[in-house]
């Protein structure tokens, strides 16, 4: 079963408005996890990475106040669209890692979430 | 910065045949790649991961190898179906970048009857 959960999957939303999509580890907690984006037939995009109990870290030419990042707790970190135009109309995609892993990194224990769906119209 | 780029970038193929998706990324400093699979409007799933230290790896019908000197790594198919069908991408994690992936442009794979 999913490990990583994201909701919701499917939003749609007015011109103007903001929108929060939020994405859960459901066993494990992380201090780390990544936003990506994916524009219709393209790869994913890296946005930010977000790290529990501190700012996070936004890609260059990623807006850090248009895509907010909250990651309060272990558990769930969020990304907060504000004031969507229609262009920001795309797949999100979260994922998390778990903790524990010895150096150097394998990457074994990144999980990545269903996706979410934003059409802003 | 790490490039990655997958060739082709769409492949359609009768039902039954093998076939070879192509990742190349331009820095070698890796700890390891991994392929995914996405279907439509879906998220991802993980397919295979290779360490930096290996050459290949095998699950079922697929199989990925890593020439990391080069840059470049395979994913090869053996008897193709219909539920193949799906976007596959590769991701590199390479080292000092905190768990951060750099994901290929992807292939777009359709397999028909």
């Amino acid at each position: 079963g999913a490990v990583v959960s994201q909701h919701p999957s499917r939003v749609i939303c007015k011109s103007g408005t903001s929108v929060k999509i939020e994405c859960r580890s459901l066993d494990f907690q992380a201090t780390t996890m990544f936003w990506y984006r994916q524009f219709p037939k393209q790869s994913l995009m890296l946005m930010a990475t977000s790290n529990e109990g501190s700012k996070a870290t936004y890609e260059q030419g990623v807006e850090k106040d248009k895509f907010l990042i909250n990651h309060a707790s272990l558990t769930l970190s969020t990304l907060t669209v504000t004031s969507a135009h229609p262009e920001d109309s795309s797949f999100y995609i979260c994922s998390a890692r778990r903790p524990g892993t010895h150096y150097p990194y394998s990457g074994n224990t990144i999980y990545f979430g269903e996706g979410s769906w934003l059409t802003v119209v | 910065k790490q490039e990655v780029t997958q060739i082709p970038a769409a492949l359609s193929v009768p039902e039954g045949e093998n076939l070879v998706l192509n990742c190349s990324f331009t820095d070698s400093a890796i700890y390891n790649l991994q392929w995914f699979r996405q279907d439509p409007g879906k998220g991802l799933t993980s397919l295979l991961l290779i360490q930096s230290s290996q050459r290949e790896q095998t699950s079922g019908r697929l199989n990925a190898s890593l020439d990391k000197s080069s840059g470049r790594s395979t994913l090869y198919i053996a008897a193709s179906q219909p539920g193949d069908s799906a976007t596959y991408l590769c991701a590199v994690l390479h080292t000092g970048t905190a768990s951060k992936l750099t994901f290929g442009t992807g292939t777009r794979l359709q397999v028909t009857l």
